[in-house]
């Protein structure tokens, strides 16, 4: 069974530039999470949709990232304008539903480097 | 405010010296608590899930325990292949966000 595929593995660019990320979850999987990762620290939630619609972007920075997923498959996250801090993993996981029992498989990432 | 903490930062061991990881958590309804391995630039990887106290879960050389204020990943004769980052993970209340620790980084050295 395939995994979580995420593209670019790495990105580099230069702050209040813009970038998108690329997720593409598991089969069949209707839970989709971004969560940001900066190094030495656990991963932290930045939005999560079931389907189509949201369930939880409280904690997503909505003045410079945005988020997308359209049909209920890929997702694209998306940075307008970047800021030193957004230096970080970014990593999607999805999973079979929400709730109960609900077991979230974790793509590679895309490493962003702001400068 | 819900809130996962791991202990040590980083554990160094000999190949074959048993060894244990803390995490302990002060949250709202606990639902579950998971564990995963990362590996260095990877995404972390599904180990076990916990749901209630005195649960234990185990995998070839790991083993996970739960109590109502903590959970233990134990590592019996652990092999160079087990050096990674282990992170431990809350779901908590009605939210299927996963709250994270910082991580254990254990390294294994022949």
């Amino acid at each position: 069974e395939a995994g979580v595929a995420q593209s670019p593995r790495y990105k580099i660019i230069e702050k209040r530039q813009s970038v998108a990320f690329w997720c593409n979850p598991i089969s069949g999987h209707a839970t989709l999470y971004w969560y940001q990762q900066i190094l030495g620290q656990g991963p932290k939630l930045l939005i999560q949709f079931q389907n189509n619609g949201v369930v939880d972007d409280s904690q997503l920075p909505k003045d410079r990232f945005s988020a997308e997923r359209l049909k209920g498959v890929d997702s694209t996250l998306k940075i307008q304008p970047a800021k030193l801090e957004d230096s970080a993993v970014y990593l999607c996981a999805s999973s079979l539903v929400g709730g109960f029992e609900n077991i979230q498989y974790f793509g590679a990432g895309t490493r962003l480097s702001v400068l | 405010e819900d809130q996962v903490t791991q202990s040590p930062e980083a554990l160094r061991l000999q190949e074959g010296e048993s060894s244990s990881l803390n995490c302990s958590y002060t949250v709202s309804g606990l639902r579950g608590l998971f564990w995963y391995r990362q590996d260095p630039g990877k995404g972390p990887e599904f180990l076990f899930t916990l749901y209630s106290a005195g649960e234990e879960k185990e995998k070839e050389r790991l083993k996970a325990t739960l109590t109502k204020k903590e959970s233990f990943l134990h590592i019996t004769a652990p092999k160079p292949e087990d050096s990674a980052t282990y992170l431990c993970a809350v779901q908590a209340g009605n939210t299927d966000k996963l709250i994270f620790g910082t991580g254990t980084r254990l390294q294994v050295f022949p």
